[in-house]
């Protein structure tokens, strides 16, 4: 069965300092993948997806995430985080092209420091 | 932009209660979803619906039902409400143009809580 795992339930970086969130996930072919944040009494906004082509994705608010397949891995990262940028983050996986449907991971809640 | 827009921010109802929760897109998107959200298990498909009065179950649809009599409006009904079903819900949806490649559009959700 297709799943996605964010290890990291919780981190704490320091305003200033780079951040990467975690994302593994399980599915047999090419997924397509999400990066979505929620800020606290919102709804899910879409950061960047994955469909095809370079592995590096660019995203808004200056984050940007790696599709590594030999890792099943689809991380988030940022060179410098705001205080802004605290929220909860959630990856996700669209593991059938035709009904749009995601599975979603556990989600990581991320703490700035300032 | 696309708009979804869930009536209610929070709710408080009561157990027994049938609750009814709407949710309206304004871009004449075909699939609409329902989730539900709880600290440390992510979001959790309850139902989805395909095209009007068509729907299909998701992970936990159980105590759960749903109604779409038209394409723009998506409702989640909940039976006879218990206090396990307090949680946050949240809705969504996506015009797939053939293609599972698009974005889901998220409501704000609604936060609701079974007294």
């Amino acid at each position: 069965a297709q799943s996605v795992t964010q290890p990291d339930i919780h981190i704490t970086v320091s305003e200033g300092a780079s951040l990467e969130l975690r994302c593994n996930y399980s599915y047999g072919a090419t997924p397509y993948l999400f990066w979505y944040v929620q800020s606290p009494g919102q709804g899910l906004q879409l950061l960047l997806k994955y469909f095809s082509g370079d592995t590096l994705v660019q995203g808004i608010k200056g984050f940007e995430a790696e599709f590594k397949r030999s890792q099943s891995s689809f991380n988030l990262r940022k060179p410098s985080v705001h205080w802004s940028d605290a929220a909860e983050y959630f990856c996700a996986v669209a593991p059938s092209s035709n009904t749009g449907k995601l599975i979603f991971g556990q989600g990581t809640t991320l703490q700035v420091k300032p | 932009d696309v708009k979804v827009t869930q009536s209610s921010r929070y709710l408080v109802k009561r157990t027994g209660e049938k609750v009814f929760l709407e949710c309206v897109q304004d871009m004449d998107h075909e699939n609409m979803f329902w989730y539900r959200q709880d600290p440390g298990l992510g979001l959790r498909l309850i139902y989805f619906s395909y095209d009007v009065k068509m729907k299909e179950k998701g992970d936990i649809p159980e105590g759960y039902s749903v109604s779409r009599e038209k394409k723009e409006r998506f409702s989640l009904i909940l039976e006879s409400a218990s206090t396990n079903q307090t949680s946050m819900y949240l809705c969504a949806s996506i015009g797939l143009q053939g293609n599972g490649n698009q974005p889901q559009h998220f409501g704000d959700g609604t936060r609701l809580s079974i007294l």
